[in-house]
């Protein structure tokens, strides 16, 4: 069974960097076609791609947020690591980790960040 | 910032079947796999139907995906009251883009 949890700050003030861990089991990242992401989304509005990271290295970003973005993976802990710059308000929203094979076909439960001073 | 449109709103009463719309370019659509997911009110987002028209193992065949041009379709027939969630679509775009999602469209069961 394939789970993935988000960890990291529930408050980051403006202009600060957020840093979340996505631990994951019941997979390898070293597994061909799989890769590991985050999406997002604002409260009340739609869903949001940010960052895939792939089996053999690979990462795609949004063209949108990509200089704010970084993502890592460490396949001995089985985690995957963003981090985004320069936070804003309007980056307030839920952000889920999620595994990709033939689409995100499985969520993390999502993670709460607030950006407020 | 969403690039697929989708109808705000569909409903239907128990039983019926309810179509669900998502209109995009040739640069995503046009090109791509379209994805469906189904958002339980406060859930993380499901995997409906991948690659235009296939169902996860666990998904109920009363959930059908296609595709035709620049729009694909979601129909849900045989419409029961857990049904009731947010949909969105979603495919890739191209490099300027990435993967982009629907409006999304909150159906009510009546």
């Amino acid at each position: 069974q394939i789970t993935l949890k988000e960890s990291g700050p529930t408050l980051v003030k403006p202009s600060q960097t957020l840093t979340l861990t996505c631990t994951f089991s019941g997979f390898s990242v070293t597994t061909a076609g799989v890769g590991v992401g985050w999406l997002r989304q604002p409260p009340g509005k739609a869903l949001e791609w940010l960052v895939f990271i792939y089996w053999d290295d690979d990462t795609r970003y949004s063209p949108s947020l990509k200089s704010r973005l970084t993502i890592t993976k460490d396949t001995s802990k089985n985690q995957v690591v963003l981090t985004m710059t320069n936070m804003d308000p309007v980056d307030t929203g839920t952000y889920y980790c999620a595994h990709w094979s033939d689409g995100v076909d499985v969520w993390g439960q999502g993670t709460t960040v607030t950006v407020s001073s | 910032q969403s690039v697929l449109t989708q109808p705000p709103s569909a409903s239907g009463t128990p039983g019926q079947r309810v179509s669900i719309s998502c209109s995009g370019s040739s640069s995503n659509i046009g090109s791509n796999y379209v994805y469906w997911y189904q958002q339980l009110p406060g859930t993380a987002p499901k995997l409906l139907i991948y690659k235009n028209n296939q169902r996860p193992s666990g998904v109920p065949d009363r959930f059908s995906g296609s595709k035709s041009g620049t729009s694909a379709s979601l129909a849900i027939s045989g419409l029961r009251s857990e049904d009731e969630a947010d949909y969105y679509c979603a495919a890739w775009g191209d490099s300027l883009s990435g993967y982009v999602f629907g409006t999304g469209t909150k159906v009510t069961v009546l």
